[in-house]
């Protein structure tokens, strides 16, 4: 079965930081990988989605990345802000109909 | 445009008790799918609906039914509530097999 981690579970940043999110998975043979955002109390918001044949993948201040044969993926967050504080969360699809979902990354920028 | 969603937002039962969570999607889209998302745990798979008149098993489907009523809802039935199905329930859907996985706001479900 698929196991994702991500690592840390919690991250403290000054506003203006630029940091990285990171995300590893024990199956390399994926479909997709999507980065989700979720506040407090709900739902999940998808930020960046990646195919298995790309590297990279960039919406505004976020940038993607995937390593297949690594097994991991990082998020880019460039000159944070105190409304990215949120919880991050990587999924990947390793076939048809399922995504396998780390715990997150609970994310908070100090003003 | 409304996405994704769900009723109730919340909702208190008794041991015992059954109730049915609502999703209806307007966005057209073929796959629909139920999560439960428990502290610790990440979100795990229940149900889901691969197109309208299709449903599967996901990892966790003991105590749960489904009915995708038509290409739009997808519904999910607690037959007899049990504590250990308190929880944060939310929907999804998604246009195809590459496409990105759209969520509800979710429906809290204590079960005392």
């Amino acid at each position: 079965k698929q196991e994702v981690t991500q690592i840390p579970a919690a991250l403290s940043v000054p506003e203006g930081e630029n940091l990285v999110l990171n995300c590893s998975f024990t199956d390399s043979a994926i479909y997709n990988l999507q980065w989700f955002r979720q506040d407090p109390g709900k739902g999940l918001t998808s930020l960046l989605l990646i195919q298995s044949s790309q590297r990279e993948q960039t919406s505004g201040r976020l940038n993607a990345s995937l390593d297949k044969s690594s097994g991991r993926s990082t998020l880019y967050i460039a000159a944070s802000q105190p409304g990215d504080s949120a919880t991050y969360l990587c999924a990947v699809r390793p076939g048809a109909n399922n995504l396998f979902f780390g715990t997150g990354t609970r994310l908070t920028v100090i003003p | 445009n409304a996405g994704v969603t769900q009723t109730p937002k919340f909702q208190v039962l008794k041991t015992g008790q059954s109730m049915t969570l609502q999703c209806a999607q307007d966005m057209n889209h073929n796959s629909m799918y139920w999560y439960r998302q428990d502290p610790g745990m990440g979100l795990r798979l229940i149900y889901y609906s691969a197109s309208e008149g299709t449903t599967d098993k996901g990892e966790v489907p003991n105590g749960y039914n489904v009915s995708r009523l038509n290409k739009r809802e997808f519904s999910l039935r607690l037959e007899s509530a049990a504590p250990s199905q308190t929880s944060v329930y939310f929907c999804a859907s998604r246009a195809n097999r590459a496409g990105e996985l759209f969520f509800g706001e979710g429906s809290r479900l204590t079960v005392l």
